[in-house]
């Protein structure tokens, strides 16, 4: 069975600093998709990142980093520099067939 | 294109009322979902559909009913609502797994109130 542990259920940090958002994942299949969602204060799912369980590159996007490594069934996520507008609350998310399982979230306040 | 539209945005129910969440896509995609979300929690699956005629449940289906009769809409069905049924409803959809470019597209979500 699929499972996400995002273990860091609230973070808080000053602006500026650099934060890391983990996410653990269970799966027994070898194809699989994960994904980063934002959920800022205003409700909407906001898609960040997919990536499927083939290609392990780490990817930056501006101050945005994902780390994904299979030997240790993580796809950890990194904000440079945070900002307050960053304040939102984070899903990671495992596909391995068509519907989604979330887990059950970071909420990540960024203080001025 | 508006991608996934979900009506209403908000509802205020009462206890036994019954209701229906509507979800339409324009995108012409198979797959199709619902989601609830609790207060603090993260999204948990309702029911499914891969395409037309076809719906399976996912990890929280009682209470709940769907049907897919086109492949544009997805309508959720609340039978004699409960307060447990206070939520925040998504609904999703996807190209089939697999293919190009897959990935899911949410709609807005629908805040419901059981009172």
């Amino acid at each position: 069975a699929q499972k996400v542990t995002q273990a860091q259920t609230e973070i808080s940090v000053v602006e500026k600093e650099d934060v890391t958002l983990d996410c653990v994942y269970e799966t027994r299949d070898t194809t699989y998709y994960l994904f980063w969602y934002k959920q800022p204060p205003s409700g909407e799912l906001v898609f960040l990142i997919r990536r499927n369980s083939f290609d392990e590159q780490n990817e930056i996007s501006g101050r945005y980093s994902w780390n994904f490594q299979k030997s240790t069934s993580s796809f950890n996520f990194t904000i440079t520099a945070s900002q307050v507008v960053d304040s939102a609350v984070y899903f990671c998310a495992l596909s391995e067939s068509p519907p989604l399982v979330f887990g059950k979230g970071t909420r990540l306040s960024v203080i001025a | 294109n508006a991608g996934v539209t979900q009506t209403p945005k908000f509802r205020i129910l009462k206890i036994g009322q019954s209701m229906t969440l509507q979800c339409t896509q324009d995108m012409n995609h198979n797959y199709m979902y619902w989601y609830r979300q609790d207060p603090g929690m993260g999204l948990k699956l309702i029911y499914y559909s891969v395409g037309a005629g076809i719906t399976d449940k996912g990890e929280v289906p009682n209470g709940y009913n769907v049907s897919r009769s086109t492949t544009e809409d997805f309508p959720l069905r609340l039978e004699l609502a409960a307060p447990s049924q206070t939520s925040v409803y998504f609904c999703a959809s996807s190209k089939p797994w697999g293919e190009m470019s897959f990935g899911y597209t949410f709609g807005s979500g629908t805040r419901l109130t059981v009172v």
